[in-house]
């Protein structure tokens, strides 16, 4: 079965800054997926990527897909106490979709 | 702009009853999907459904779950008799295609007591 694998799990991070989430994915797959969860929230579809070398920007977020390394990128520029969540990074496999076990970000003023 | 829909957005039962959750999915849309989360933990894929019948299950998908499409619009999972392990967020998806994107509903938050 596919595997989702996200790092890091944990981040906290003083506003301004820059930083990357990571997520490989072991098998080939058509489309990938970033989501944010606040606290016992419903999921927010950010990105949904489909191609090699896809890049989407939305504010400060900016997510990218290699589908030759099989891994994505979501970037955070400038980070504000706002974007404190938990981001899921999710791939499209077999008709179902396979969730990572998400990077809790947090934000520090 | 077309979503899914969920109710309850939050149901208490206590174990060994029996509930339903309900969904809506968007219109057109001829796939369906049940997912789940613990609290804390990853989204993880519970059934899948298509021409009104189960396409796949999960593990955790055992007898004690069952999903139904009784009519044009609803599509349900029924828990027959909650365990305290059941507590979860449980999202309800669909799609137009097996292939195509799926679109989330804002969840059903249970909890078993």
């Amino acid at each position: 079965e596919l595997k989702v694998e996200q790092n890091p799990l944990f981040l906290s991070m003083q506003e301004g800054k820059n930083y990357t989430i990571y997520c490989n994915y072991s098998t080939t797959s058509d489309r990938l997926y970033w989501y944010r969860q606040d606290p016992g929230k419903s999921l927010e579809s950010l990105f949904v990527l489909l191609s090699n070398g896809a890049v989407k920007q939305e504010g400060r977020l900016m997510a990218s897909l290699d589908t030759k390394a099989r891994l994505s990128t979501l970037h955070i520029t400038a980070a504000v106490h706002d974007l404190s969540a938990t981001y899921f990074c999710a791939v499209d496999w077999d008709d179902k979709i396979i969730f990572g076990k998400g990077t809790r970000l947090h934000i520090l003023p | 702009e077309p979503e899914v829909t969920q109710t309850p957005s939050h149901q208490v039962t206590q174990m060994g009853q029996e509930v339903i959750l309900r969904c809506v999915p968007i219109s057109n849309h001829l796939y369906f999907y049940w997912y789940r989360q613990i609290l804390g933990q990853k989204v993880e894929f519970l059934v899948s459904f298509y021409n009104n019948e189960i396409s796949e299950k999960s593990e955790i998908f055992d007898d004690q779950f069952s999903v139904e499409r009784p009519d044009g619009s609803n599509f349900t999972l029924k828990i027959r008799s909650t365990k305290l392990e059941d507590s979860a967020m449980y999202f309800c998806a669909s799609s137009y295609g097996g292939l195509n994107e799926q679109f989330f509903g804002p969840g059903t938050r249970l909890t078993v007591l």
